[in-house]
């Protein structure tokens, strides 16, 4: 059984940093694609970031380009995202998602870790 | 990249169909067979239920269905039952290795 475990996650000052794990097992978490997705309370889902299996290839949406970055450590089947500059509107719900058998789809998501960022 | 949009709400009586829109630009939905749809109970993850257009994985039954027509993808929900009660939404491949969601639509079982 898939399973995505997300943690890290809590009340942080804006201008401050943070980094959220997401551990992964029941499936060879080194030949897929991961991503970060985002839900601000009460507001719909908003892509974060993704990484190739072997770490190679980054993207990330423009607004926390230059701010955030994704990793993996595959010896330990586990996801990361660092997040510095931190913001009011960075608060969110940060999950972590799989990429799916199918072209550009999420076909396994972890619980959510979630993110405050307030003076 | 702007969020795909979607209709707030929808609602049903149980055993009704509900169709869920979802409006791209030829940029993202009508530029790739990429469309999904996610359906999310209140605290919980979003959940996989169809993807390129109209496939579904395993486990979803077949009263859920998609479609695509130009700039436009729709999800279907036949023979709706209480726990189809969820928000729902789309997400399309928007080149240049990013994604764009739907603005998110709330589905009532009446």
């Amino acid at each position: 059984e898939v399973q995505l475990v997300e943690s890290g996650g809590g009340l942080v000052q804006p201008g401050g940093s943070l980094r959220l794990s997401c551990v992964a097992s029941g499936f060879p978490f080194s030949i897929y694609w991961m991503h970060w997705v985002r839900q601000a309370p009460g507001k719909g889902l908003v892509w974060v970031s993704h990484i190739k299996g072997d770490g190679s290839d980054t993207t990330y949406a423009d607004s926390v380009k230059g701010r955030f970055t994704i990793s993996r450590d595959n010896a330990k089947n586990t996801l990361y995202l660092q997040m510095n500059s931190l913001r009011a509107e960075d608060t969110a719900v940060y999950y972590c998602a799989r990429d799916g058998v199918g072209d550009s789809d999420f076909d396994s998501w972890g619980q959510g870790t979630l993110v405050t960022v307030s003076s | 990249q702007s969020a795909l949009t979607q209709p707030p709400s929808a609602s049903g009586s149980p055993g009704q169909s509900v169709t869920i829109s979802c409006t791209g630009t030829s940029s993202d939905v009508g530029k790739y067979n990429s469309v999904s749809w996610y359906q999310q109970h209140p605290g919980k993850a979003p959940k996989l239920m169809i993807y390129e257009v109209s496939k579904r994985p395993s486990g979803v039954p077949d009263r859920f269905s998609g479609s695509k027509s130009g700039n436009t993808a729709s999800l279907i929900v036949s023979g709706l039952q209480a726990d189809d009660e969820a928000d729902y939404y789309c997400s399309s491949y928007a080149g240049s290795n990013n994604y764009v969601f739907g603005t998110g639509t709330k589905v009532t079982v009446l």
